[in-house]
C-alpha cells in the first residue's frame, strides 16, 4: 500500500544551522512523483519541488537541497543555514502513476523551528 | 497570475449546522481538489474533480459532505450536519490537467471549528 512516513514530528534548530528532515516512501508503481510542499503559519501549502521516480539526480535550489534515493525509498530535503524564515511545517507528498489523476498521499508533516 | 481564492478563511458553527465551502482554481485548470486536514496530520484527499465530473470521491463521507463544480470552474464544499470530528482546515487545489505527478497548487484554506 502507498504511504509516506516523516518519522520527525518536530525538530528546533538555531539559525545558520544546517538541517535535514527526512521522508520515506512505500509504493508498489514503478512510476510515481515525490513532492515537497512548505507549509507557514498562514496555512497555505507552498510547492518546493516535484521529482519522478526515473530521475534521482539530486537537485540544489540556492539553500535547499533534494537527495533522492530509490535504494532506500527516500526523499530526504536539506535546508542549509537555516534562517527564522524556515520556520514552518514541512510535507514529503506522494504520487503514484497507476492512481490517476494525480492524487497526492501526505506524509504526517515535520514542524521545522529556526530559532534566531 | 492568481492563486487559488478559497473563501471563508475561518468558520465557527455549533455540531449539526450546516457549512459550505468555496474555492476558485487557478485560471485554465481543469482539475480541482479539496483535501482535509486535520490538525497534526497532512492533508488527505476528498474529492476530485475534472472539469464538472468526478474523477474521485472514495474518501468524502457521502452521507454528510457534497460538493459540486457545476459550471467546471469554481467549487462548493458542504457539510450538513457537521460533526465535532469534522473541525479541521479544508484545502482546495488545483492543477493544470490532473495527470499522474502533476503539480497542486493549493489554496490559503478555510479552518472549520466545530462546538
Amino acid at each position: 500500500a502507498q504511504k509516506v512516513t516523516q518519522a520527525q514530528t518536530e525538530i528546533s534548530v538555531v539559525e545558520k544551522e544546517d538541517v535535514t528532515l527526512d521522508c520515506v516512501y512505500e509504493t508498489r508503481d514503478t512510476t510515481y512523483y515525490l513532492f515537497w510542499y512548505k507549509q507557514p503559519p498562514s496555512g497555505e501549502l507552498v510547492f518546493l519541488i516535484r521529482r519522478n521516480s526515473f530521475d534521482e539526480q539530486n537537485e540544489i535550489s540556492g539553500r535547499y537541497s533534494w537527495n533522492f534515493q530509490k535504494s532506500t525509498s527516500s526523499f530526504n530535503f536539506t535546508i542549509t543555514a537555516s534562517q527564522v524564515v524556515d520556520s514552518a511545517v514541512y510535507f514529503c507528498a506522494l504520487s503514484e502513476f497507476y492512481n490517476q489523476g494525480g492524487k497526492l498521499i501526505f506524509g504526517q508533516g515535520t514542524e521545522l523551528s529556526v530559532k534566531p | 497570475e492568481a492563486g487559488v481564492a478559497q473563501s471563508p478563511r475561518y468558520k465557527i458553527i455549533e455540531k449539526r449546522q450546516s457549512v459550505a465551502f468555496w474555492c476558485n482554481p487557478i485560471s485554465g485548470h481543469a482539475t480541482l481538489y479539496w483535501y482535509q486536514q486535520i490538525l497534526g496530520q497532512g492533508p488527505k484527499l476528498l474529492i476530485q474533480f475534472q472539469n464538472n465530473g468526478v474523477v474521485d470521491d472514495s474518501q468524502l463521507p457521502k452521507d454528510r459532505f457534497s460538493a459540486e463544480r457545476l459550471k467546471g470552474v469554481d467549487s462548493t464544499l458542504k457539510i450538513q450536519p457537521a460533526k465535532l470530528e469534522d473541525s479541521a482546515v479544508y484545502l482546495c487545489a488545483s492543477s493544470l490537467a490532473g495527470a499522474e505527478g502533476e503539480t497542486q497548487y493549493f489554496g490559503p484554506g478555510t479552518r472549520l471549528l466545530v462546538l
